[in-house]
């Protein structure tokens, strides 16, 4: 079955140590995004590759970094400089050609730092 | 800039109850119009979407319709059942601006037996 796969779905560290949020995709999506979700808040954009090698800052980018090496893969890293990690990382893919630009998403990465 | 704007939840219905959750938008452009439905603990998937104004998604019971006239894509179901209970998403994403879809705040929904 095709999908998004993020892992793992709970993450726990100490504050001061930089952590990677694993996103893969095996739809043959362009596009990935990375989003973060706090309680009772919609979503987030912290960044958006639309195509390997390339990356754009989404709204919220500071303390976080990304790669886009593999089509398949758009591993997200919270460093120690992001102030306030602790949240429900989302990752999404899309194919952006034609008029379908709908988003499939993964299940989540809860990120508990203290 | 492009905004979404759905109503505050939680909205608390009772089984086969009527529901409507209201959504209005601000964007340039011709945007494309989602709802989107989280359940705990889950990532979103995509419930129905509507691409041109007068537009009508449809999926699972659920309905919207673009109304351009009034910036609006309100979800609506007859008749909701236990397993509705979630958060609903409305998003849009226009073809100018670069490849964002701005999402709404979210409308958590409780349905009771």
């Amino acid at each position: 079955d095709g999908g998004i796969t993020q892992s793992p779905k709970y993450l726990f560290r100490k504050e001061g140590q930089n952590v990677t949020l694993s996103c893969e995709q095996n739809l043959n999506h362009d596009a990935m995004y990375w989003y973060r979700q706090d309680p009772g808040q919609g979503l987030r954009l912290i960044y958006y590759s639309q195509i390997v090698n390339d990356f754009q800052k989404g709204d919220i980018a500071e303390g976080y970094s990304v790669s886009r090496e593999k089509k398949e893969s758009f591993p997200l890293t919270v460093t120690s400089a992001q102030k306030n990690p602790t949240a429900f990382y989302l990752c999404a893919s899309s194919i952006d050609r034609g008029s379908t630009h709908e988003q499939y998403f993964g299940p989540g990465t809860r990120l508990t730092v203290t | 800039g492009d905004s979404v704007t759905q109503m505050e939840g939680p909205v608390t219905l009772s089984e086969e109850a009527f529901l409507t959750i209201n959504c209005t938008y601000t964007a340039t452009g011709y945007p494309s119009l989602f709802w989107y439905v989280q359940y705990p603990g889950e990532g979103l998937q995509l419930l129905l979407k509507a691409t041109k104004a007068d537009d009508k998604g449809s999926n699972k019971g659920f309905e919207a319709t673009y109304r351009k006239e009034t910036t609006s894509f309100h979800l609506e179901k007859g008749s909701v059942q236990v397993s509705d209970s979630a958060v609903y998403f409305c998003a849009l994403r226009t073809n100018t601006g670069g490849f964002k879809t701005i999402f709404g705040a979210g409308t958590r929904l409780f349905v009771k037996a």
